[in-house]
Parts: structure tokens; C-alpha cells; sequence
């Protein structure tokens, strides 16, 4: 079974930065795609962004809203992804979480999922 | 990338159907059969209820199925029960490499 554990998450100050990682197991991690999605308060599901496995590149993909200012990346030796988050904004404010893509299902589904963090931008 | 559209909300009696309906462009849910559906409950993590427009993933109920027509894919529950009441997401791969979701459809079992 796929199991997904954020970390990192907390209160940041705007203008700030802060780093997430997701801890992956009972997956074959340097073949499956990674991706952040986050929900503010209130709001739906966004997606973030993505890291491919090393086989395909692993090269990333951004949402509009934070290409430039977020960074993806995957650590294979420790089964980990990270989302280093700079110039954090207000509206940056969500629940952040970890999950995999097409790994169990295949057709970019987002199939297995984290329980997620929470990352608050105030003053 | 604009967020696909979903009604914000439905509602059905305990044994009914419903529908959710998901409307994107060409340029994602038209253009792909990578329409995936996720059951959320506050507080949990999304949990992926149909992928590829109408596939189940194993020990999904089959009260659940999902189909597409033109740039609409539509979700459907039978049988409704108290459990189903949860919010239900779409999502689809785009023409740009990203993945976009719908705005979210909260059901209400009455």
C-alpha cells in the first residue's frame, strides 16, 4: 500500500520561505510522478505542480500561480519529495499535499494521496 | 489554465441518482480521456473514485461510474447512501502538461 507523510508545514510570515517533504512508501519511487495539490480555506483542490521520474526526465511542471517562486524536487536515495516554497504569499495559505500520478492506475490520475500539511502566510 | 466547471452543489434522497457534471475545453477534458473523479471528506485525504472517463479503481463501489461526451464528463451515483454525502472533484490532464482540477461539488444526502 502507497502511503504519502508531509511535513514541513507551518506559519511563515509573507515574503518568507519554507520547504515541505513527503516521505513515500510501499511504492517503487524512482518511477512514480510526484505532485503537490493544495486546498485554502474554503476553496477547491490545486494543483501545484509535478516532478517526473528520473526515467522521463524528471524534469517539473508548475501551476501559473507559483511557477518561479516554487521549486520540486526528489531525493531517490531517501524515497522523498520536497516542495521548496520562496516569496510566499497570503494567498499561498492552504493544505498541502503529496500524491502520486498515474503510479497505480496510469492516465495522470492522481491515485494515491497524503494526509497533508498545513501552511499558513500571515502577518 | 482555468479550473474546470462543477456545479457547487447537489443533493439526493438516500436510494436515488445523481449527477455531476464537469465542463472544460478542447484543450483538456475534450481533448483527453484522463478524466479522473475524487471523493473528498473534510479533513481526509481526496480518495480517487473513477479514472480514464469511467474506470473504477478496485474496491470502489460500482454505485459509481463516470462517463464523457464532447469537453463534459459526468460523474454518477447510484443507490445513494449517507456515506456518499462528501465533496467530489474532477480533474483532467491538459494540452500544456498540467493537471486541472474543477471547482468542487458539495452532495447532500437528505
Amino acid at each position: 500500500e502507497v502511503q504519502l507523510v508531509e511535513s514541513g508545514g507551518g506559519l511563515i510570515k509573507p515574503g518568507g520561505s519554507l520547504r515541505l517533504s513527503c516521505a513515500a512508501s510501499g511504492l517503487t519511487f524512482s518511477i512514480a510522478w510526484m505532485n503537490w495539490v493544495r486546498q485554502a480555506p474554503g476553496k477547491g483542490l490545486e494543483w501545484v505542480g509535478r516532478i517526473k521520474s528520473k526515467s522521463h526526465g524528471g524534469t517539473t511542471d508548475y501551476a501559473a500561480p507559483v511557477k518561479g517562486r516554487f521549486t520540486i524536487s526528489r531525493d531517490e536515495s531517501e524515497n522523498t519529495v520536497y516542495l521548496q516554497m520562496n516569496s510566499l504569499k497570503t494567498e499561498d495559505t492552504a493544505v498541502y499535499y503529496c500524491a502520486t500520478e498515474g503510479y497505480s492506475f496510469g492516465y495522470h490520475s492522481i491515485d494515491s494521496w497524503g494526509q497533508g500539511t498545513q501552511v499558513t502566510v500571515s502577518s | 489554465q482555468s479550473a474546470l466547471t462543477q456545479p457547487a452543489s447537489v443533493s439526493g434522497s438516500p436510494g436515488q441518482s445523481i449527477t455531476i457534471s464537469c465542463t472544460g475545453t478542447s484543450s483538456d477534458v475534450g481533448g483527453y480521456d484522463y478524466v479522473s473523479w475524487y471523493q473528498h471528506h473534510p479533513g481526509k485525504a481526496p480518495k480517487l473514485m473513477i479514472y480514464a472517463v469511467s474506470n473504477r479503481p478496485s474496491g470502489v463501489s460500482n454505485r459509481f461510474s463516470g462517463s464523457k461526451s464532447g469537453n463534459t464528463a459526468s460523474l454518477t451515483i447510484s443507490g445513494l447512501q449517507a456515506e456518499d454525502e462528501a465533496d467530489y472533484y474532477c480533474s483532467s490532464y491538459t494540452s500544456s502538461s498540467s493537471v486541472v482540477f474543477g471547482g468542487g461539488t458539495k452532495l447532500t444526502v437528505l
